[in-house]
């Protein structure tokens, strides 16, 4: 089993639709949670950062569950621009806080 | 934000030499750097971790002996493929980590596109 997954995708969906992303971990002693953006032959970028108690930030909504180890991205009112691929990551406590990530979920917003 | 660069941005080299690839945290200090290698459509595979001073910590399956790096300051990382053959043809890219930052938040490079003929 892989340590991170993430929904195979991809999505392909119109603009001004929701979708929502899911992402499960292995390791329960990871602390730190991250979605990042990856478009096509670019460097990922930090969407946000995902904490217990939710974070929003304009259209976009991250939720963690410790409980569950799961995390999740909601996208609302999705623009042609949201085109790309989400990567969850997450990153132990433990040596020097190596990250894993997942093999990343693919959004295509269709005019 | 904080802002890492890598040098170069591609780079194509012949089959059996040597390609060094350098990584720049700009406005931070950076203790710890990772190198990832991204096949196409494949995610992110962490290679080795870089320690300012000290020596990488290599990722299993990883040959320290072919991926050389050295992480001599605060602000620079290199990684040298050595003796380079066409599987090694990649997107590698480094990450830093903000010594001031919270969260273990990891900025990247744009990335190095190698391709070995």
């Amino acid at each position: 089993r892989k340590e991170v997954e993430q929904d195979p995708g991809p999505f392909n969906v119109p603009e001004g639709a929701t979708v929502a992303f899911n992402c499960t971990y292995s390791n329960s002693a990871s602390q730190s949670f991250f979605w990042y953006r990856q478009d096509c032959r670019k460097e990922p970028k930090l969407l946000m950062s995902v904490y217990s108690s939710g974070n929003e930030d304009g259209r976009f909504t991250a939720q963690l569950n410790r409980a569950s180890q799961y995390i999740s991205l909601l996208i609302r009112d999705s623009k042609l621009s949201d085109s790309a691929t989400y990567l969850c990551v997450v990153t132990s406590g433990t040596n020097a806080g190596k990250s894993t990530f997942g093999d990343g979920t693919t959004l295509t917003v269709k005019p | 934000g904080a802002v890492v660069s890598q040098h170069p941005s591609w780079v194509i080299c012949k089959s059996g030499t040597s390609v060094k690839i350098e990584c720049r945290s700009l406005d931070f200090q950076a203790t710890t750097m990772f190198w990832y290698r991204q096949f196409p459509k494949q995610s992110l595979m962490l290679m080795a971790t870089s320690n300012e001073g000290s020596k990488a910590t290599y990722e299993q399956g990883v040959e320290k002996d072919k991926f050389l790096i050295n992480h001599a300051s605060l602000t620079l990382s290199t990684l040298t493929v050595t003796s380079a053959h066409p599987e090694d043809s990649s997107f590698y890219i480094c990450s830093a980590r903000d010594l001031g930052g919270s969260q273990y938040e990891q900025y990247f490079g744009p990335g190095t596109r190698l391709t070995v003929t």
